[in-house]
């Protein structure tokens, strides 16, 4: 089976602007989250959505949002983009979701100048 | 809330000498917990996992780890390391009481000297 891929691989945005990142799970995976990656503040949990709905959501302010189509690939945009959003964001797919086991992608590398 | 603990953030070892990476977790419910690894520019791999039964698991490329119910501890082991072990290693834990959803330790970066 193909893994989780995610694109684009890198990105440079502008403060200010908005981004939309992609994630396609491994096929017959209902599941997928999406992660911040700093070094800073390390892996955090932006939000979860199973079959089509947001199942669970971390503490991110209103400018990150996602959604999940019926094939289950997702996207997450973050809108008035700020410096500190500069970060690897990682989308995990997994069968079940929840605290079951995910599978990584290889992550978006966004870099807000 | 859940909150997951590791208490070293770089660990430097010899090549073939043992390492352990040290996880606590917070939680007095049933928990699942997870260690994954991350190589430079990827993603990360599932390592290993303990949902329940058997306290000590395993992987397939010679780690271990042990659930620790009176410590809250969830530790990772290796016997004798290789050079392509030198990654960033994450514990994380989750449960119901928790959110259904995991949490993330800071990480530990291990770097194996030859």
């Amino acid at each position: 089976k193909a893994g989780v891929t995610q694109t684009p691989r890198y990105l440079i945005k502008t403060r200010g602007q908005q981004v939309t990142l992609s994630c396609s799970p491994i096929s017959g995976h209902r599941s997928v989250s999406w992660y911040q990656q700093t070094p800073g503040q390390g892996l955090q949990f932006l939000f979860e959505y199973f079959s089509e709905t947001q199942r669970n959501k971390g503490n991110f302010p209103g400018r990150f949002s996602g959604r999940q189509f019926s094939n289950s690939r997702s996207e997450m945009n973050v809108s008035t983009l700020e410096l500190g959003d500069s970060a690897l964001y990682l989308c995990a797919s997994s069968l079940e979701g929840g605290v079951y086991e995910q599978y990584f992608g290889p992550g978006t590398r966004l870099t807000v100048t | 809330a859940q909150s997951v603990t590791q208490l070293d953030s770089q660990v430097p070892v010899f090549e073939e000498a043992p390492v352990e990476l040290r996880c606590n977790y917070s939680s007095s419910v049933s928990v699942y917990l997870f260690w994954y690894v991350q190589y430079p520019n990827q993603g990360l791999q599932l390592l290993l996992k303990y949902l329940s039964g058997s306290t000590l698991v395993k992987s397939i490329n010679g780690f271990e780890a042990e659930f620790n119910k009176s410590q809250t501890s969830f530790h990772l082991r290796k016997p004798s390391v290789h050079i392509s072990d030198t990654a960033e290693y994450f514990c994380a834990g989750g449960g119901q009481a928790a959110g259904n959803k995991l949490t993330f330790g800071g990480g530990t970066r291990v770097l194996v000297k030859p």
